[in-house]
């Protein structure tokens, strides 16, 4: 069974960026999409974007274009998720998820990776 | 985006209760969607797709129905493992979309 292996916690301050990987165990990134999901203390899943690794392409949730960048690796089997301007309310667990499909589309979200957490805060 | 609204936001109820959650999509979206059970301090899993096809390893008391627009997810006899949230999710259109979620606690 494949598992997506993330990075570690960050701690990062205001107006600074952070990069998070999601790298699958046993496998490769596949022409399944790997989304990138956020959910703050307390509160529900927030979809952020996604790509599908073959072809490089990324698709972002309004809430976060220009400050996104969702980038994959075939070399390394790696997917990257980059956000930038960090204030408090990014303050979240970040979360890599493997579509069901291999369609290249988002389909729904069978794998998911452990999870990071990231704080903003000065 | 296309809003998803859950009812109850949360319960409580007993081990072997019969438990129903609702979700309702702001359009029609056929039936994209998704449910997923998360525990504290886990990832989400799947439970169900494409609204009422059980994911690979799901125990048989989960079950999903509905379209269009009104969806359920059941548990038919509650075990003390299901106490969790449970998320509903659209996949018709980009971007997905998320329920704001309904926690099944312990009456």
């Amino acid at each position: 069974q494949v598992q997506l292996v993330q990075s570690g916690a960050e701690v990062k301050k205001p107006g600074s960026s952070v990069k998070v990987s999601c790298k699958p165990s046993g496998g490769t990134l596949s022409s399944h999409a790997i989304s990138w999901v956020r959910q703050a203390p307390g509160q529900g899943l927030e979809w952020m974007g996604g790509i599908i690794p073959i072809f490089g392409s990324a698709n972002y949730a309004q809430e976060f274009q220009g400050r996104i960048k969702i980038t994959a690796d075939e070399s390394t089997s790696t997917a990257y998720m980059e956000l930038s301007s960090l204030r408090s309310e990014d303050t979240a667990v970040y979360y890599c998820a493997r579509d069901i499909s291999e369609a290249g589309t988002y389909d729904g979200f069978d794998i998911w990776g452990q999870g990071t957490m990231v704080t903003v805060s000065s | 985006d296309i809003q998803m609204t859950q009812s109850p936001s949360s319960l409580s109820t007993s081990v072997g209760d019969r438990v129903t959650i609702t979700c309702r999509a702001g359009q029609s979206i056929s039936s994209y969607l998704n449910w997923y059970q998360q525990k504290p301090g886990k990832a989400p899993k799947l439970l169900i797709f494409a609204a009422s096809s059980l994911h690979s390893g799901v125990p048989s008391r989960f079950s999903g129905s509905g379209s269009g627009t009104d969806f359920t997810l059941t548990i038919s006899s509650l075990q003390p493992e299901d106490f969790a949230t449970y998320y509903c999710q659209q996949s018709y259109r980009t971007p997905p979309t998320f329920g704001q979620g309904t926690k099944v606690e312990i009456k």
